[in-house]
């Protein structure tokens, strides 16, 4: 079967780091994405990673694991415009396979 | 680049019509769509995935006949579903990859109350 866990929601102030993990078991893999949806509104991409290590692009960064089937969204400098629902997703072939999805919500 | 759009944003039917969503990739070739359907606060499911000129391919326990996907060009995915019933209200969702490529680009969704 395939599966990945990520905690259902996270609370943090602007300003702070937050960290969201997730860990997957997928029958395929060929990369970890994330994703981010507001309510309402479409997923929009963030990052992806096919190989172990850390990749940034602005606040954010993603990291992976293949060895552990473990990744991470690492969001800095946090902003009320943050919260919103961040999904993990699994590339497998040319599918996504998505996990439940993180409420993130920000306070000030 | 890479813009996706939906139509319409929002539809409400009455029990046993058709509804007709269109998906259109409006400034790239979509070599490959997905259909995927979001109940509240809860994660994407993914319906079918279609590729132009060939049938889609349905993931288990979605109803093909129920939920009639066509891909007729390189720019445009629609699903039909028939004869809709109120459990089949939700949020659809498409999305499409340009070839050779990992990311998807997801439509804004549509939003079907079947009453």
């Amino acid at each position: 079967g395939q599966s990945l866990e990520q905690p259902s929601e996270v609370t943090a102030v602007e300003g702070a780091i937050v960290q969201i993990n997730c860990t997957y078991q997928t029958s395929g893999f060929y990369g970890l994405s994330w994703y981010q949806q507001h309510d309402g509104g479409a997923p929009t991409f963030l990052s992806y990673n096919a190989l172990d290590g850390l990749e940034e692009t602005g606040r954010f960064s993603s990291f992976l694991s293949r060895s552990d089937s473990y990744g991470y969204l690492l969001l800095q400098e946090l902003q009320m415009k943050d919260s919103a629902s961040y999904f993990c997703a699994v590339i497998d072939g040319n599918k996504l396979v998505f996990g439940a999805g993180t409420i993130l919500r920000v306070k000030s | 680049g890479a813009v996706v759009s939906q139509h319409p944003s929002r539809v409400i039917c009455k029990s046993g019509t058709s509804v007709k969503i269109e998906c259109r990739s409006l400034d790239f070739q979509a070599t490959t769509m997905f259909w995927y359907r979001q109940f509240p606060k809860k994660s994407l499911m993914l319906m079918a995935t279609s590729n132009e000129g060939s049938k889609a391919t349905y993931e288990q326990g979605v109803e093909k006949d129920k939920f009639l996907i066509n891909h007729a060009s390189l720019t445009l995915s629609t699903l039909t579903v028939t004869s809709a019933h109120p459990e089949d209200s939700s949020f659809y969702i498409c999305s499409a990859t340009r070839e050779s490529s990992y990311e998807q680009y997801f439509g804004p969704g549509t939003r079907l109350t079947v009453t």
